[in-house]
């Protein structure tokens, strides 16, 4: 079946420095992939999804880049802001036919980032 | 942006009690689904449906059953609560299969 690692646990940065949460994944189709992301006490929401073109998806100063390859959808910023603080999701969507249309997420990353 | 609402916010019952979580979206989504989040775990398929009077089952469906009686309402129920089933509970909605998810607010339930 699909599954799913993220980078687990905790990850602290300070304020400036570049962001990079790992993603890797396995599927046998060929997959869509996400990162929804969980501030406190608030729900998850989409961050960015993979495009079917192979462009990179950006949004908020973050991107991701989708390699088939070694398959993996690692989330980076260049600079990391206080206000990026959450729990970052990385989910994949592979679908089989029929009306399957689940989500497998990962465990979540915590990000803490520090002045 | 997609709406999707639950309720109650927070639940409290006893083991062996019966509890019903409701969720609706107003968006026309066809797909609904029901999550669990816990520490360690993240977040967990326990149902879903693509529309009224479907049922499909998630990856941890163990103690738990749902109901999708309209376009718009998703249902969550435990039968027979147990302190295992203490968890935040997330609806979300899509439109197909590769579109995004919606959540909602959760609801917190605690089962003592």
């Amino acid at each position: 079946g699909d599954s799913v690692t993220q980078t687990e646990g905790l990850v602290t940065l300070t304020e400036g420095l570049p962001v990079m949460l790992n993603c890797t994944y396995q599927s046998t189709y060929s997959p869509f992939l996400f990162w929804y992301v969980q501030h406190l006490n608030e729900a998850p929401k989409l961050l960015l999804k993979s495009f079917t073109d192979n462009k990179r998806p950006e949004h908020q100063g973050f991107h991701a880049t989708l390699h088939k390859s070694s398959s993996s959808f690692h989330l980076q910023k260049s600079s990391a802001q206080l206000s990026d603080s959450a729990l970052y999701y990385c989910a994949l969507s592979a679908y089989s036919g029929g009306s399957n249309a689940k989500l497998t997420f990962g465990k979540g990353t915590k990000l803490s980032v520090k002045s | 942006e997609a709406a999707v609402t639950q309720s109650p916010r927070n639940k409290v019952t006893v083991t062996g009690g019966n509890v019903t979580l409701s969720c609706r979206q107003t968006n026309s989504h066809n797909y609904m689904y029901w999550y669990r989040q816990d520490t360690g775990h993240g977040l967990r398929l326990i149902h879903y449906s693509y529309g009224a009077g479907n049922l499909q089952i998630g990856d941890v469906p163990d103690g738990y059953k749902a109901t999708r009686t309209t376009q718009e309402d998703f249902f969550l129920l435990l039968e027979l609560a147990s302190p295992s089933q203490t968890s935040l509970y997330f609806c979300a909605s899509a439109g197909g299969t590769q579109d995004t998810q919606y959540f909602g607010p959760g609801t917190r339930l605690l089962v003592l």
